[in-house]
């Protein structure tokens, strides 16, 4: 019964080497997000899709790519990974952006670069 | 820009106490805050969600409240049990509606 799911659960790459996660979703939300987590951190806002319409953070580095082919999936894309970029990389969802509506997560992707 | 603030870091209580989780936050020009359990190495999981125009919002043993005008909201755990424990972090959007901005969290432990 998951409702958003992210694959792989884990992911190890090495440096330099880009790497593709990947986000679907049964709830037919309009939004979907990024979020990236480091150890004891908060998640941090990477990007996010109403339908469409791409919103990146200001402060998301031009490593990070994303793409929304279709309303169920989401894609994230990692030109060359730096051993900063080891983090857990969680995938939400939402009917309308904000907080007037849940998000839902998945169990997140687990990266390790070395 | 928003900026959220949870204390304590971290907290570990007997089994069967009541507890109070905290979170502030700068810009009150919110919408709503949420309250998500994260447990280690998952998701997170909606909790709790507290529209502006409410002062709380109750589920079960969890009771959240919201003071606006102060920045402040608590999450409330009656009766812990060992399966509480995890990570609690509370979120409110940047700015009015935009996207969610999250805390670090209060890591509990509940000791059988």
């Amino acid at each position: 019964d998951a409702m958003v799911i992210q694959n792989p659960r884990y992911q190890v790459t090495q440096f330099g080497k880009p790497v593709t996660l990947s986000c679907s979703q049964t709830l037919n939300h309009n939004v979907m997000y990024w979020y990236q987590q480091k150890s004891s951190q908060a998640p941090k806002l990477l990007f996010h899709y109403y339908d469409k319409d791409f919103n990146n953070e200001a402060d998301t580095p031009d490593n990070f790519q994303s793409r929304r082919p279709n309303t169920s999936f989401c894609f994230l894309d990692i030109r060359s990974p730096g051993l900063g970029d080891a983090a857990m990389y969680l995938c939400a969802t939402s009917r309308d952006t904000g907080g007037n509506e849940k998000l839902f997560f998945g169990s997140g992707t687990q990266l390790s670069v070395l | 820009k928003q900026e959220v603030t949870q204390i304590p870091a971290a907290l570990s209580v007997p089994e069967g106490e009541n507890l109070v989780l905290n979170c502030s936050f700068t810009d009150s020009a919110i919408y709503n805050l949420q309250w998500f359990r994260q447990d280690p190495g998952k998701g997170l999981t909606s909790l709790l969600l507290i529209q502006s125009s409410q002062r709380e919002q109750t589920s079960g043993r969890l009771n959240a409240s919201l003071d606006k005008s102060s920045g402040r909201s608590t999450l409330y755990i009656a009766a812990s049990q060992p399966g509480d424990s995890a990570t609690y972090l509370c979120a409110v959007p940047n700015s009015g509606n935009t996207p969610l901005v999250f805390g670090k969290g209060t890591r509990l432990s509940v000791i059988a």
